[in-house]
């Protein structure tokens, strides 16, 4: 499996753009990108998900360099209830045949202030 | 629609005794998956059922846990006896369909203390 590295965590002031990077050096042909986010209290949620070039959907945007080393998620004007630790995963989508199983690194806490 | 439902959201049992966690899925998921986070680790997979089967269970710890899913629908899983160390939050998730961007969607998780 190949190892996420990401920031331990981050401020940012309201109405900003945070860009969330993450590191995967060793990720495979196969793999794809996805993102989590989990507020306290609660189970993750998937964000986004990506192979390569950008993804865009109505939470964030996904940027993934032409090597795919590393990939940052993008989230627009950021507002307090973006408050959340933030995953990246990395690994081969569900084929349906097998066994599944998403592996969490520590992940991003990311800190919004009024 | 509602989402991945655990009960109860909080166990507090002293060490040696039983608790049994219940997970409700999705309606209409096939696939079910136990997750936990022990104090200050990452979250960690424990087993993974397609319908009533155990499709992988490398993730769990020791004979001690038990998880089962009769008929498909929930899944309870029991740990017996516990220990300090299983103290922790853990999570249900089930998915439905395959390939690029099949989502996994958690419950809330139950948080475990044993004292």
């Amino acid at each position: 499996l190949a190892k996420t590295t990401q920031p331990i965590s981050m401020d940012s002031y309201e109405g900003q753009e945070v860009n969330i990077t993450c590191s995967h050096n060793n990720i495979a042909t196969n793999d794809y990108i996805t993102w989590y986010q989990q507020f306290p209290s609660q189970g993750p949620r998937f964000i986004i998900q990506g192979y390569k070039t950008k993804v865009t959907n109505e939470v964030a945007s996904l940027f993934i360099p032409a090597d795919r080393k590393s990939s940052t998620l993008s989230l627009p004007r950021v507002s307090l209830s973006d408050t959340a630790v933030y995953y990246c995963l990395v690994g081969v989508p569900y084929s349906g045949a097998g066994s599944y199983q998403l592996t969490f690194g520590k992940g991003t806490k990311l800190s919004v202030i009024p | 629609e509602a989402g991945v439902t655990q009960f109860p959201s909080h166990s507090v049992i002293e060490k040696g005794q039983t608790v049994t966690l219940r997970c409700d899925p999705i309606s209409g998921h096939d696939n079910l998956y136990w997750y936990r986070r022990v104090m200050g680790k990452e979250i960690k997979f424990l087993l993974h059922f397609v319908k009533e089967s155990k499709q992988d269970e490398s993730g769990m710890p020791n004979n001690r846990f038990l998880a089962e899913r009769t008929g498909g629908t929930y899944s309870t899983l029991k740990v017996q006896p516990a220990e300090l160390e299983d103290s922790g939050v853990y999570f249900c998730a089930s998915s439905q369909g395959r390939g690029v961007n099949t989502e996994a969607f958690f419950g809330q998780g139950t948080r475990l203390t044993v004292v």
